[in-house]
């Protein structure tokens, strides 16, 4: 079965910093890979997906994700957080079932916190 | 353009008492899903729709819940008989079309069942 682990609960970064979020997924084929953000009271907004070719992927907001076939992972990372990056971060990986769905399946989350 | 909306975004009821979740998607989607994310977890995946038919459902815990999308647009989630695990934040997305994993997600309706 599908799943998605994502190993740190909470991070906490000084703003300007680097920041790296993990995620390693467990599929037995290429995977379609998403990383969402959540803030309070808004809905999961999509930061960048990867279907196939270039393994680097950019996103919005000055985001982007590496898939790694030989690790099963899909980090997300930013050269330099700002204040409002802070949010709850989700990796998802999804499986066309035959064309019948296209549900996601969820890590459980990364709780991103920025510091002055 | 509007995006998904969800209401209410909060109810509280009482255990045992049945409620509607309603989710406007975003106008032409064709593709409906519903998601329901307890506290301190990501959103578990519970019904999908292709237009007005449900394609799978296989994420629904139980009988007591069910979904409808009877016009192909507006769906609404029913839970029957609530209890306090049904506590957690339930989530629509939709596709602009059947094969695509674009989802948009609204902002939830918060269920609290005392």
């Amino acid at each position: 079965a599908q799943s998605v682990t994502q190993p740190d609960i909470h991070i906490t970064v000084s703003e300007g910093a680097s920041l790296e979020l993990r995620c390693n997924y467990s599929y037995g084929a290429t995977p379609y890979l998403f990383w969402y953000v959540q803030s309070p009271g808004q809905g999961l907004q999509l930061l960048l997906k990867y279907f196939s070719g270039d393994t680097l992927v950019q996103g919005i907001k000055g985001f982007e994700a590496e898939f790694k076939r030989s690790q099963s992972s899909f980090n997300l990372r930013k050269p330099s957080v700002h204040w409002s990056d802070a949010a709850e971060y989700f990796c998802a990986v999804g499986r066309n079932y035959g064309g019948a769905t296209n549900k996601l399946i969820f890590g459980t989350g990364t709780l991103l916190a920025v510091q002055p | 353009g509007a995006g998904v909306s969800q209401t209410p975004s909060n109810k509280v009821t009482e255990k045992g008492k049945y409620v509607e979740l309603r989710c406007d998607p975003i106008s032409g989607h064709t593709a409906l899903y519903w998601y329901r994310q307890s506290l301190g977890q990501g959103p578990e995946f519970l019904i999908y729709f292709q237009g007005t038919g449900a394609a799978d459902d296989s994420g629904l815990p139980n009988d007591r819940f069910f979904a409808v999308r009877p016009e192909g647009s507006v769906s609404t989630l029913k839970i029957q008989r609530t209890e306090r695990g049904d506590s957690a934040v339930y989530l629509c997305a939709s596709s602009p079309r059947d094969i695509s994993y674009e989802q948009y997600f609204g902002p939830g309706t918060r269920l609290t069942v005392t």
